[in-house]
């Protein structure tokens, strides 16, 4: 199984600059999620979705757009990259959005923004 | 939300027991103890969860005070492989999980040979 696949691994924007990070799963998650993860510090919450067609903004959302139009995917859009989004980013997914399932989480994306 | 309290860091020797406290004096009488860990460099792995009593699994167990205002993970014999941040994480209920998980700054654990 390959569980939570995240593309790219690495990635370098300008300022400015637009982007696509892509995250799929092949467990029939209900639940997916994007967080990034500042040095030091511990995972946030960007965006969240419990189905597909249904999205919402977790803790930091500005600057970032989502959609789910199918179960298997959970694109993360950087609409106009700035220095303050360089990050390591992770897709999580999880059966149910419930409080008694664990999450899977991906390799992540580590993004700089220059 | 209520929130955990961890050591900073722990330390340990290969083969032996390590047991990583949890503090969480504030928990609700339905908030799940979870527990992740990451190792250097990838995502964050699901260890175990419970609500009230002690859980096994092939990774680790989970000790839950009866008052359950503290756990314990417990891993039963460390490998290298071991060494890794763990956060210890309540689920709200209340909100329907659909907020995530709130991540602290866990514990680095550190595993000697």
């Amino acid at each position: 199984n390959a569980g939570v696949t995240q593309t790219p691994k690495f990635q370098v924007l300008k300022t400015g600059q637009s982007m696509t990070l892509q995250c799929a799963q092949d467990m029939n998650h209900e639940y997916m999620s994007w967080y990034r993860q500042d040095p030091g510090m511990g995972l946030r919450l960007i965006h969240y979705s419990v189905g597909a067609g249904i999205t919402d903004q977790g803790e930091v959302p500005n600057g970032y757009n989502v959609s789910r139009s199918t179960t298997e995917d959970f694109p993360l859009r950087l609409l106009s990259a700035a220095p303050s989004q360089t990050s390591v980013y992770f897709c999580a997914s999880s059966y149910s959005s419930a409080d008694n399932y664990g999450y899977t989480f991906g390799s992540g994306t580590r993004l700089t923004v220059v | 939300d209520a929130k955990t309290t961890q050591p900073n860091s722990m330390e340990s020797n290969e083969e032996e027991p390590v047991h990583l406290p949890c503090n969480h004096s504030t928990i609700s009488g339905t908030d799940y103890i979870h527990w992740y860990r990451q190792l250097p460099s990838q995502g964050p792995e699901y260890v175990i969860h419970g609500l009230t009593s002690n859980v096994n699994n092939r990774m680790a167990s989970l000790a839950i005070a009866e008052d359950r205002k503290s756990s314990t993970l417990i891993l039963h014999r460390a490998t290298l492989r071991d060494a890794a941040v763990y956060y210890c994480i309540l689920r709200d209920r209340s909100g329907g999980g659909a907020d995530g998980l709130t991540f602290g700054k866990g514990t680095h654990l550190i595993i000697q040979p």
